[in-house]
């Protein structure tokens, strides 16, 4: 149980593009998802957080406007990096937490990831 | 504000030593959660434990073990008979409840360890 599917797994785009991440919840309800990048060698840092139905919250520095979040069902919140450029490219996970997520890793289940690689 | 202070960036072991991961965190909730995860190469990050605040009995879980010391706030990790399959970067991590009532969780940088053959 607490599977949560994340796809693309890899995404290559050019300059100016949109991409769009999207994080499924498999088999719970996620009331909440949090978003992360990770650049090489370095640690996960939150970009924004979002609770199903609501606006999200973004974290200082991170642009709402680029990185754009939808969680408009309490299965599905995804991503969209608008008008990317090769500073954007990144590993970007995703995390959901439910009321009732089951398994050991109760209330945080991360995504296997997407890398983005804007050229 | 919420810290998580891992100390030692990379280490590297003789396969079947034992190692051991410090994590040193900050934090002004009473309640929280700590929590350590593997990820590997490939990319994906894969839970090993998840700690109440207020549980701080040590465990072990086949070679993993645990060791919470709410006095230092501590939550250090270790690994007996290391493998080369152990290899890879771990991350130490705390949950708390912010201002805006959700929990938010902060990541320590990470520790990359290497076990060679």
């Amino acid at each position: 149980g607490a599977v949560v599917s994340q796809h693309p797994s890899r995404v290559i785009c050019k300059s100016g593009t949109s991409v769009k991440i999207e994080c499924r919840s498999l088999d719970f309800q996620a009331t909440t998802m949090f978003w992360y990048r990770q650049f090489p060698k370095q640690s996960l840092m939150l970009m924004a957080t979002s609770n199903e139905g609501s606006k999200a919250t973004y974290e200082q520095g991170v642009e709402k406007d680029k990185f754009l979040i939808n969680h408009a069902s309490l299965t599905l919140s995804t991503l969209t990096v608008t008008s990317a450029h090769p500073e954007d490219s990144s590993f970007y996970i995703c995390s959901a937490r439910g009321q009732r997520t089951q398994g050991a890793n109760y209330g945080y289940t991360f995504g296997s990831g997407t890398r983005l690689t804007v050229v | 504000a919420q810290k998580v202070t891992q100390a030692q960036t990379e280490i590297s072991v003789v396969e079947k030593e034992d190692v051991t991961l410090d994590c040193v965190y900050e934090t002004r909730d009473t309640t929280y959660y700590l929590f350590w995860y593997k990820q590997p190469p490939s990319g994906e990050l894969v839970f090993l434990i998840r700690r109440n605040s207020f549980d701080e009995q040590n465990e072990i879980s086949g070679r993993y073990s645990w060791n919470f010391q709410k006095s230092t706030s501590s939550f250090n990790f270790t690994i007996t008979a290391s493998q080369v399959v152990d290899s890879a970067v771990y991350f130490c991590a705390l949950s708390g409840r912010v201002s805006t009532g959700y929990q938010k969780v902060t990541f320590g940088i990470g520790t990359k360890l290497q076990v060679i053959p």
